[in-house]
Parts: C-alpha cells; structure tokens; sequence
C-alpha cells in the first residue's frame, strides 16, 4: 500500500513565480489536508478538501494561494507569485473519513519550497 | 484556538522519563498526539476522545482531562529513537472538520 504522495520533494522557485505541490492521498481516502511549516516551527492549517470540494480554507492566504481537488488526479496547492516568506516545507495529510473522528491523518514525506 | 504545549524543548538521557503537556482554552473533545522526527512526516501516536482516558503503545502513554482541559503524553524510559518533535492536535472551534497542531515540543535523547 502506498502512502501519502507528494510531488516535487524539493522546489526552487524565483520571486514572481508560479509553484504547484501535488498530494496523491492513500488508496480510498477521500479527504485531504494541506500544512505549512516554517523552519523549526509547528504545522498550520491551510485547507481541507474533499474530492471536488473545498470544506475548510480558512488557513489560507487570501491571495495568492489556491487548493483544490480534481475528481480524477492528484489534490493540487497553487502558489502564484511567490514570494521569499512562502518558503517552507508543505505537507498534505489523507484520511478515510473525517480527521477529527478517525483521529489519523497520514502525512506525506513534503514538498520543501525555497523563493529565491 | 492554537492549543498550548509545553515544554518547549527538552533534553534527556537515555533511561529517562519525559512529560509532556497540552492545554486549551476552550473545550477539549478529543486530543490527538503526532512526534516528527527531522526531515520526515509527522506520525500519529494516538488519540483520545474521552475525558480522563488514557491510552498507551509501548512505553509512550497519554492522558486527557476534560475538565481541565489538557491532555499529558508520557515518555517512559526513553530510547534513542524517541526524539524528535511531539505535537498535540486538536478540532478546530469553528469547524472541527481541521485538526490544529500546538507548536510542538522537541524532545532530544543523548546516549
């Protein structure tokens, strides 16, 4: 069984530019969380999706940020423009069901962005 | 709604015992603990959704007291492979379809 997949593990992306992170979440999990974590710091909520659906983005950035979850492929975070203060390592969790009740989300390994 | 941990960091010898801790401000209906090591994903321990429930694996254990609103992750003769940084996760207040992650505790083990 393969786990939670994140692509690419490591970004190098110049100001102004576009970043795009995929998340393949576990087999038969439909629903998926993405974090940010800054250097030597704790996980931050950014969004919960559900296939075609977004649920919860109240930890995204008003502009600039974008998630969603296709019906068919990967769930997809979008950073426009970036920016030096969006370097950090972001992860994306799956669950089966509903992460507060099951009580385990399954991490992937990360995507590490650096703007230069 | 950010939970509170602490300590912040701790440094033990190998034998040792740890505790660490996580409170709310607000209600607690269920309390979820995850230890990252560096460079890797966070992997769940446990979780705990009765007040004064305890659970445990191996020798890392945990409590939850609802009433006052915090949970207790216990480290019991500490091996190397448990260092690491160990967050508590709770529901979000607004929508407890999020879990939010305290600011973790770095846990060191040194031979």
């Amino acid at each position: 069984n393969a786990g939670v997949m994140q692509n690419p593990r490591h970004l190098v992306r110049r100001r102004g530019q576009e970043a795009r992170l995929r998340c393949s979440p576990m087999k038969g999990h439909s629903h998926v969380y993405w974090y940010r974590q800054l250097p030597e710091e704790g996980l931050k909520f950014m969004v919960y999706l559900q296939k075609e659906n977004i649920i919860d983005e109240s930890g995204m950035p008003k502009e600039r940020f974008s998630a969603e979850f296709p019906k068919e492929g990967p769930s997809i975070l979008r950073i426009q423009q970036v920016v030096r203060g969006d370097s950090a390592a972001y992860f994306c969790a799956s669950s089966p069901q509903q992460g507060t009740n099951t009580g385990e989300l399954f991490f992937g390994e990360g995507s590490r962005l650096t703007v230069l | 709604q950010q939970p509170v941990q602490s300590p912040q960091a701790v440094i033990l010898r190998e034998g040792e015992d740890a505790v660490i801790n996580c409170s709310s401000s607000k209600a607690l209906y269920s309390v979820h603990w995850y230890r990252q090591k560096h460079g890797e994903a966070p992997v769940f321990l446990m979780i705990l959704l009765k007040g004064g429930e305890q659970k445990g694996h191996d020798k890392i254990s945990a409590s939850f007291n609802e009433k006052k609103q915090q949970s207790s992750l216990y480290l019991t003769a500490s091996q190397l492979s448990y260092s690491g940084t160990y967050f508590c996760g709770v529901p979000g207040y607004s929508s407890a379809s999020k879990i939010i992650f305290g600011s973790g505790t770095r846990l060191s083990i040194r031979p």
